[in-house]
């Protein structure tokens, strides 16, 4: 069974560009999570998207967005890009169903970076 | 709000060595609680779970039990091997929410 996969491996942009992250999910998981991994600031929740709805969002501005398509795959979109914004942006899959909780099959992330 | 404390890194133990990375955690209700490792140059991996109080969860020789009397969910492992050269995250899961909360991550070298 494939993994959760992201594309592109490493994003290199200038500051004010545009950034374009994508995830697949595993096969049968509705439930697709974005992670920031800043070095010095560790892994912070920074949105999920479940049945192509966005769920909850972390304390991020709006700049981050993002969208679930019906496939189920993602895209994380960061505008405005500052040099701060340079991290491991990883992706994780979940099934979800109501309130329940599963756990989360992580990808191997986009290394973004902002010069 | 949620949160999770974990041991301050990095450690270094020598193979055979026993491994104690201690977390613990600050949530309302009753949450899960994780252990997911990176190895170099790789994702997060899940290694154990525990969804109540007294749970243990196990993987790879890798211990860890849900204490809510101390909100803790230390790793421990009896005997490391160099393949075991990793960062440690501890992470939460609300009940009911779907977000992890994770720790700062504690990098652990073993060395032959």
């Amino acid at each position: 069974e494939a993994g959760v996969t992201q594309s592109p491996t490493h994003l290199i942009k200038t500051r004010g560009q545009q950034a374009t992250l994508r995830c697949s999910p595993i096969s049968g998981h509705t439930s697709v999570y974005w992670y920031q991994q800043a070095l010095g600031l560790g892994l912070q929740f920074l949105l999920w998207y479940d049945e192509g709805e966005e769920r909850n969002r972390g304390n991020f501005p709006p700049r981050f967005s993002g969208r679930q398509f019906p496939n189920y795959s993602s895209e994380l979109n960061v505008n405005a890009l500052e040099l701060e914004d340079s991290a491991l942006y990883l992706c994780a899959s979940s099934p979800y169903s109501g309130a329940q909780s599963y756990e989360q099959y992580f990808g191997p992330g986009t290394r973004l970076t902002v010069t | 709000g949620n949160s999770v404390t974990q041991m301050e890194g990095p450690v270094t133990l020598s193979e055979e060595a026993f491994l104690t990375i201690n977390c613990t955690y600050t949530a309302t209700g009753y949450p899960s609680l994780f252990w997911y490792v990176q190895y170099p140059g790789e994702g997060l991996q899940l290694l154990l779970k525990a969804t109540k109080a007294d749970d243990k969860g196990s993987n790879k020789g890798f211990e860890a039990t849900y204490r809510k009397e101390t909100t803790s969910f230390h790793l421990e492992k009896g005997s490391v091997q160099v393949s075991d050269s990793a960062v440690y995250f501890c992470a939460l899961v609300q009940t009911g929410a779907n977000n992890l909360f994770f720790g700062t991550g504690t990098r652990l070298t073993v060395i032959p």
